[in-house]
């Protein structure tokens, strides 16, 4: 089956820079979306076909995508960006839309 | 600003049905998909379907024998019914529409359903 594997928790100090990795032998080829949720609230769409950012969501935000590894780029990380972080794919079925495991970001 | 809301029961006995309306606001639920999407307890995202305006409907491999979602377009709504719950079915439930059929650019706050006696 298709599995997108994440990290399960990255820590970052403020200021610095969070990467957050999305990988599948099969994902080469297909855009993938990420997903920023805080706790007891809806997920929110912060990069959507690897490297676009939804109106709102800043620049600090930055995706690439190659090979079989997609990834999520926070760039100067400030504590609101601590989140559970997932990445998303749509296998091109009507029936099949793919969710990575989710990385919990912390900011140290 | 496009707005979704779920509401249904938050408690629902095993082996009964599972049902959820998503109200939507703030524009039209013509020529969208819409979807559900739930999430156990300190787990990730599960997409369990998708249902077009027109009504037309695709679900995920591992509900289709026992999920169904329909469209009300004159009440901007569409619902969720999970036939036959366990335990397992036990999650917050979100609802969302597919901007382009591939990203969900709007979600629902999200509904928590346990599945208990």
């Amino acid at each position: 089956s298709f599995v997108l594997t994440q990290p399960p928790s990255v820590s970052v100090a403020p200021g610095e820079t969070a990467t957050i990795t999305c990988e599948e032998d099969s994902l080469g080829g297909r855009s993938v979306h990420w997903y920023q949720q805080k706790p007891g609230q809806a997920p929110v769409l912060v990069i959507y076909y690897d490297n676009d950012r939804p109106s709102g969501i800043p620049e600090r935000f930055s995706g690439s995508n190659s090979g079989n590894r997609a990834t999520l780029i926070i760039s100067r990380v400030e504590a609101g960006d601590e989140a559970d972080y997932y990445c998303q794919m749509w296998l091109g079925t009507s029936d099949h839309y793919v969710f990575g495991t989710g990385t919990k970001v912390t900011v140290l | 600003q496009v707005q979704l809301q779920e509401s249904g029961p938050g408690l629902v006995k095993p082996s009964e049905t599972l049902s959820l309306t998503c109200t939507v606001s703030g524009d039209s639920i013509s020529n969208y998909y819409w979807s559900w999407i739930r999430q156990p307890a300190a787990k990730g995202l599960e997409c369990i379907g998708r249902i077009y305006s027109s009504g037309s409907t695709d679900y995920s491999p591992s509900f289709k024998s026992r999920v169904i979602m329909s469209i009300d377009t004159s009440k901007n709504q569409f619902s969720l019914h999970l036939r036959s719950v366990t335990a397992a079915d036990t999650a917050v439930y979100f609802c969302a529409r597919l901007g382009d059929e591939r990203t969900f650019d709007y979600w629902g706050r999200g509904t928590l359903v346990t599945v208990s006696s």
